[in-house]
């Protein structure tokens, strides 16, 4: 089975712009979760989508939103860039369902740099 | 809230030893999951073991296995027969279990390990 594949894997943006980040889950997964990842906070959960709704959401601005698909692929989205916003995101997917227990399973991750 | 404690910023092995990653949480869930995972420098998250609140045996997976202690909050990570790829920061982290799906889940600041031959 194919793993969780994220694009762009690097992207270089300034200020003020806005980004989209791709995520392609494992198939038959239908729950699909983004983290930020930076050296002074650390990993931090942005939010999960199951079946193209928002299920879970993490202490975010609104300038991070996100959407699913129906084929469970999952798009980020961050408006009016930050010098703040300089992170590794990372995907991760899970087959989803009616507990949290569900293991989720990383993709090699997508590094932005705002300039 | 949750909290989760990595107080190992770095550890150093000899290959082929056994080590000890230290993981403390905090949370007032009564059901609850934890992880540890590995990232290598090429930035990926590898899921290694669970453990869930409610299994009364600790998780093993190969060289991995979870010595987990309720009453005391620690989940600590046991590597055993350290190998050079095992060098790569690992995390510890934890989600409530709650039906319908409802959770955010909490990380440690990780560990670096490196792993000497």
């Amino acid at each position: 089975k194919a793993g969780v594949t994220q694009t762009p894997r690097y992207l270089i943006k300034t200020r003020g712009q806005q980004v989209t980040l791709s995520c392609s889950p494992i198939s038959g997964h239908r729950s699909v979760s983004w983290y930020q990842q930076t050296p002074g906070q650390g990993l931090q959960f942005l939010f999960e989508y199951f079946s193209e709704t928002q299920r879970n959401k993490g202490n975010f601005p609104g300038r991070f939103s996100g959407r699913q698909f129906s084929n469970s692929r999952s798009e980020m989205n961050v408006s009016t860039l930050e010098l703040g916003d300089s992170a590794l995101y990372l995907c991760a997917s899970s087959p989803g369902g009616s507990t949290s227990t569900d293991t989720q399973y990383f993709g090699p991750g997508t590094r932005l740099t705002v300039l | 809230a949750q909290k989760i404690t990595q107080t190992q910023p770095g550890m150093f092995v000899q290959e082929k030893e056994a080590v000890t990653l230290d993981c403390t949480y905090d949370t007032s869930d009564p059901s609850y999951g934890l992880f540890w995972y590995k990232q290598p420098s090429s930035g990926e998250m590898i899921f290694l073991i669970y453990q869930g609140s409610y299994d009364q045996q600790n998780a093993t997976e190969g060289r991995y296995s979870l010595n987990f202690q309720k009453a005391r909050k620690s989940a600590n990570l046991v590597i055993s027969a350290s190998q050079l790829g095992d060098s790569a920061m690992y995390f510890c982290a934890m989600r409530p279990i709650v039906l319908g799906g409802s959770y955010i889940p909490t990380f440690g600041r990780g560990t670096s390990l490196i792993v000497h031959p």
